[in-house]
């Protein structure tokens, strides 16, 4: 058990839908970023905020948005989806200093299906 | 951006010893580390280099040249349940701690 929690696990809705994704990090990090993981593909970085601010953006669509609120949970809005927005999405939280080596600890993943 | 390259598969023997590379570009390059994915599962982090070398942690050792933008994962001893796609992944520096994957490599290992 990493510490990161995400809630769904399993959300299936219809293209042109709006769905939200929950993370809460690990007691004390600060730090959470959002991952993209289509089927058999690499981990798409969508963004990154740090103790509530908005600090790096990867490719993240337009129809994506995210917060992270002053408990520092996180929310992932999709909005519009389309059937290619099926995919893993993970979160992931670290305690956000330079030090140390930077590890990444991973929620188990919201499985957003689109039919 | 930050772009990283890795095999895209890997077949190794249990047993015998496996290598997988990785090469990257990237700005404000901080350090390249390694994580496990198990399919359906999430990613857990394996190692981390910051500086030129190799660092070893029981069956998994990872190495790092910064100078050929370079770094490589090495399993000893493979077992069946080593079986899974491993990520390289970039951390770059600046006020906030980016952590970019390459594209993963997916290993199989055979009896």
């Amino acid at each position: 058990d990493s510490g990161v929690t995400q809630t769904p696990k399993h959300l299936i809705t219809a293209t042109g839908q709006r769905v939200t994704l929950r993370c809460s990090p690990r007691s004390g990090d600060l730090s959470v970023y959002w991952y993209q993981q289509s089927l058999d593909q690499g981990l798409q970085f969508l963004i990154q905020y740090y103790n509530g601010e908005e600090r790096a953006k990867g490719n993240i669509l337009e129809r994506f948005s995210a917060q992270q609120f002053p408990d520092l949970h996180s929310e992932l809005n999709l909005s519009s989806l389309e059937l290619g927005d099926s995919a893993l999405y993970f979160c992931a939280s670290s305690p956000g200093r330079a030090a140390g080596t930077g590890e990444l600890f991973f929620g188990e993943g919201s499985r957003l299906t689109v039919l | 951006g930050q772009s990283l390259e890795q095999p895209s598969e890997v077949t190794a023997v249990e047993g015998a010893i496996v290598q997988i590379n990785c090469t990257y570009q990237t700005s404000g390059f901080y350090g390249l580390s390694w994580y496990q994915q198990h399919d359906g599962g999430a990613p857990t982090f394996l190692s981390y280099n910051a500086l030129d070398g190799l660092e070893e942690t029981g069956r998994f050792s990872s190495f790092l040249s910064r100078s050929d933008s370079y770094g490589y994962l090495l399993l000893q001893e493979l077992q069946m349940k080593d079986s899974a796609s491993y990520f390289c992944a970039v951390r770059v520096s600046g006020g906030y701690q980016k952590v970019t994957f390459g594209t993963g490599t997916k290993l199989q290992v055979i009896p």
